[in-house]
Order: C-alpha cells, then sequence, then structure tokens
C-alpha cells in the first residue's frame, strides 16, 4: 500500500549511459514533481506536472526528459549521463484543486551513482 | 525565487520544545510557507503548512508574524525521534508560476 513508489532505489552506472528512474503514485493525485537532492542536501525541484501537463520546468539540462504516461505515473530519463548527475532523486505527487496545490508526499528517493 | 535561511543545526534534549525559525524576506504575496521533515535515506514528510498568523495541527505549530518574512516552527516536547532535519519551503502554491524552492534545511538533533 506504498503511497508513492519510485524504481530502482539504488541505481550505478557510468558516464555517457542513458538510464530512466520510474516513479507511481497510488493516492489519486493530479500533480508529480522530479526533485534532486545533491551531497550537501540541497533540495531542488526539476520539473512537476499536472494532469500529464507539465506546469514546472527548471533549469534544467535537456539530458533530462520527464514523461508522464498517466496521472499515476511520472518518469524520468536521463541521457548521456555525467558525474555531476549523481544525486538521490525523488519522486513527490500532491492534489492540485483550483489554483492551489496541497501538501506533497515524496517517494524513497533513488540514489543515483555515476561512474 | 522566495530564498529561505535557516540555522544550519540545532541540538536540544527530550522534553523540551524546539523553536526552528526561517527567513524568507523577499517572499511574494502568493507565496505559503511550508515545513518538511527529513529522516536519512527517507523522502521529507510534510509537517505544516500556513500563510499568515499562527497554524497549529497535532504534530507542531507554526509561527508567522505580519510582515511574513521569516516564519517559525515550534516543536512541543520533542523527543530522540524528531531528529531529523527540517526544511523550510516558501513557494506559490499556484504552480505554474512559481517553483517550489527548497532551503538548505536545519539538522535538529535530539539529545536523551
Amino acid at each position: 500500500d506504498t503511497a508513492v513508489s519510485q524504481t530502482p532505489k539504488y541505481l550505478v552506472t557510468q558516464m555517457g549511459n542513458d538510464k530512466s528512474i520510474k516513479c507511481e503514485q497510488n493516492l489519486g493525485h493530479d500533480t508529480m514533481y522530479w526533485y534532486k537532492q545533491d551531497s550537501k542536501k540541497f533540495l531542488k525541484i526539476m520539473f512537476s506536472y499536472n494532469n500529464k501537463e507539465l506546469i514546472i520546468n527548471e533549469t534544467v539540462p535537456n539530458r533530462f526528459s520527464p514523461k508522464s504516461p498517466d496521472k499515476a505515473h511520472l518518469n524520468l530519463h536521463i541521457n548521456s549521463l555525467e558525474l555531476g548527475d549523481s544525486a538521490v532523486y525523488f519522486c513527490a505527487s500532491s492534489r492540485f484543486m483550483g489554483q492551489v496545490s496541497y501538501e506533497q508526499y515524496f517517494g524513497p528517493g533513488t540514489r543515483l551513482t555515476v561512474t | 525565487l522566495a530564498k529561505t535561511t535557516q540555522p544550519i543545526s540545532m541540538d536540544s534534549y527530550e522534553g523540551q520544545e524546539v523553536n526552528i525559525t526561517c527567513s524568507h524576506n523577499n517572499i511574494a504575496t502568493n507565496d505559503y510557507i511550508t515545513w518538511y521533515q527529513q529522516f536519512p535515506s527517507q523522502g521529507p514528510r510534510f509537517i505544516i503548512q500556513g500563510y499568515k498568523t499562527k497554524v497549529t495541527n497535532e504534530v507542531a505549530s507554526l509561527f508567522i508574524p505580519a510582515d511574513r518574512k521569516s516564519s517559525t516552527l515550534s516543536l512541543p516536547r520533542v523527543s530522540l525521534s524528531d531528529t531529523a532535519v527540517y526544511y523550510c519551503l516558501v513557494g506559490d502554491l499556484n504552480t505554474g508560476r512559481r517553483a517550489l524552492t527548497f532551503g538548505s534545511g536545519t539538522r535538529l538533533q535530539v539529545q536523551p
């Protein structure tokens, strides 16, 4: 009965590879997010989707491409991985009613290590 | 984007009240203030959210002065399990116009 799940939990890969991280929520939320937490623990939003539509796209390299096949899923694909991409990536979801988005529920995170 | 500033760390003892203050001098009219708690190797967890004055729930209280340039998260009678990093988040909940920015976080260590 996990609310927000991410796979994989750990991902170790080499520079230049392409990888994907999957996220699923069973809370019935219509807004999902991707965050990056670096080694200094700064948590920074990358993308947000509302009803499968991209609504936040922060200054993120084009190598990062989110895909939302439906409201319950938001996947993150990363091309040509670089050392600096090593971080923990969190998926989150929330309700979005009218003009207001509510508290976010976070997944357990995916620790990406690029060697 | 509204930038937030929090103390890097705080220490407390079990049973004490802990107040963590976050500064957000350039908060915008539409911005809400939200606090999250994060344990090691876990995603952040929502604690409380407010716009002005005082908000209280079963976990914490949030005090916001009239100018809204700061906010204080108050944890009553902390226990060892409250040891975590606490993030102050200021953002326009009308997503699509402003992004959501977490502060650097305050690492709270509760001692027995």
